[in-house]
């Protein structure tokens, strides 16, 4: 089933503080979050395993609440290349990576 | 470093004509997924391959038919592709494993008229 990620859309000036989240209704053992710049592929930024390991990019945090099935991804001092949409992948126990709907980003001057 | 290599890039077809979208990888995956993505929309599983010789169902399979050739390629076929197949397809590939990245190629944009 289909992660759920809010908001749908934001709009940020640059040094502003963006929060995308994810959840599911099916128990999660890892979370993707991948970032798409339009007519390009998507790009892998983090992976958070259960038990809380995580692994990624170096500006770019997120959080994984296994209880509660979310995931939220933090973007601080936003800056005008991290426009794009951003999409949360589950990974169910098959090995299938089934994403979100995505969050368009886009950052202003 | 070549990754997960797509052909075509391009391809117009009309309706009831069939395709294949090709797809290879260098990077010694055991799995290898096919994605579409239609205009503003999400990424939706078409089939995944967890390994040579397997593969599954994923969110979107009716209309398409794939291939896991050997460890390295994974092909998509379209037998009578439908207006509704008009989308950009995105193949992608990984380790086995939770903690496993996976990379995508660049894309292949169809278009069915």
């Amino acid at each position: 089933q289909q992660p759920v990620q809010s908001p749908q859309a934001v709009i940020l000036r640059e040094g502003e503080d963006a929060v995308i989240n994810c959840s599911s209704s099916k128990a999660l053992y890892s979370v993707h979050w991948y970032r798409q710049k339009h007519g390009e592929a998507p790009v892998f930024l983090m992976i958070l395993l259960k038990g809380g390991e995580q692994k990624g990019h170096e500006k770019i945090s997120a959080s994984f609440n296994e209880k509660k099935q979310q995931s939220s991804l933090y973007l601080t001092a936003s800056q005008l290349s991290y426009s794009g949409t951003y999409f949360c992948g589950t990974l169910d126990d098959t090995g299938k990576l089934i994403f979100g709907q995505g969050t368009t980003l886009q950052v202003k001057p | 470093n070549a990754g997960v290599t797509q052909t075509p890039k391009f391809q117009v077809l009309k309706t009831g004509q069939s395709m294949t979208l090709q797809c290879a990888q260098d990077m010694n995956h055991n799995s290898m997924y096919w994605y579409r993505q239609d205009p503003g929309m999400g990424l939706r599983l078409i089939y995944y391959s967890a390994s040579e010789g397997t593969t599954d169902k994923g969110e979107v399979p009716n209309g398409y038919n794939v291939s896991r050739l050997n460890k390295r390629e994974f092909s998509l076929r379209l037998e009578s592709a439908a207006p509704s197949q008009t989308s950009v397809y995105f193949c992608a590939s990984s380790e086995w494993g939770q903690g496993a990245t996976i990379y995508f190629g660049e894309g292949s944009w169809l278009t069915v008229v």
